[in-house]
């Protein structure tokens, strides 16, 4: 069954630690995406690619980075997580083409920073 | 400066009665509309969507509804079930943006 996982679920980790939080899809979607949502609140785009070795940054400024070497892998990589940081990630991925497309999201990273 | 808004919080509606959520938008460039429905601790999950060219799509108990001249949309779902309960993100993509446009959500709740 084509899906879109990411790993961990739920990350609690110390001010300063470097993370890495994993999000992998077997739909041969060629757009991926990562959102940031806090409580309450809308989703953020933050990160998106096109395709391999594409990244390009969103709307919402963020102090992670992102890679995109395998089509089915978009990882994003905190160096050094604050506080501020602590928030859930939503990856997504969709089809990319001359048309408009829906997004499929991942199960999400409850990220928190102590 | 929110392009997209939901502006009610929470809706509270009869298991079996409609259920009707209420999306505005303000960019004019928007082209496609979507909605999407999240429980707690899981990822948003793709409903169902509407193009800027029509008015209406139907989709089992879900219909959504695009007023362009009111940059008004709104989703209806038909009978109302337990299930249900959960919140609602009205999504745009299109005007300029690279990814989709969401609004805060509303928390629909069913009651028995």
């Amino acid at each position: 069954e084509a899906d879109i996982y990411q790993t961990p679920r739920y990350l609690v980790i110390g001010t300063g630690k470097k993370i890495t939080l994993e999000c992998s899809q077997t739909m041969g979607h060629d757009k991926m995406y990562w959102y940031q949502q806090d409580p309450g609140m809308e989703l953020h785009l933050i990160h998106y690619s096109y395709g391999v070795n594409s990244t390009e940054k969103g709307d919402l400024s963020s102090e992670s980075t992102v890679s995109r070497i395998r089509t089915e892998h978009f990882p994003l990589t905190l160096e050094s997580a604050r506080p501020s940081h602590t928030s859930q990630y939503l990856c997504a991925s969709s089809v990319f083409g001359l048309g408009t497309y829906e997004q499929y999201f991942g199960p999400g990273t409850r990220l928190t920073v102590t | 400066d929110q392009q997209v808004k939901q502006n009610s919080p929470s809706l509270s509606v009869q298991e079996g009665r409609i259920s009707i959520l209420n999306c505005d938008y303000t960019n004019s460039m928007f082209d496609y509309f979507l909605w999407y429905k999240k429980y707690p601790a899981e990822g948003p999950t793709f409903l169902i969507s509407i193009s800027s060219i029509k008015d209406k799509n139907e989709d089992g108990r879900f219909t959504v509804f695009l007023n362009k001249s009111a940059k008004h949309l709104s989703l209806h779902i038909v009978p109302s079930q337990p299930g249900d309960s959960a919140v609602y993100f009205c999504a745009a993509s299109g005007g300029g943006a690279d990814g989709l446009t969401f609004g805060k959500g509303t928390h629909l709740i069913i009651q028995p």
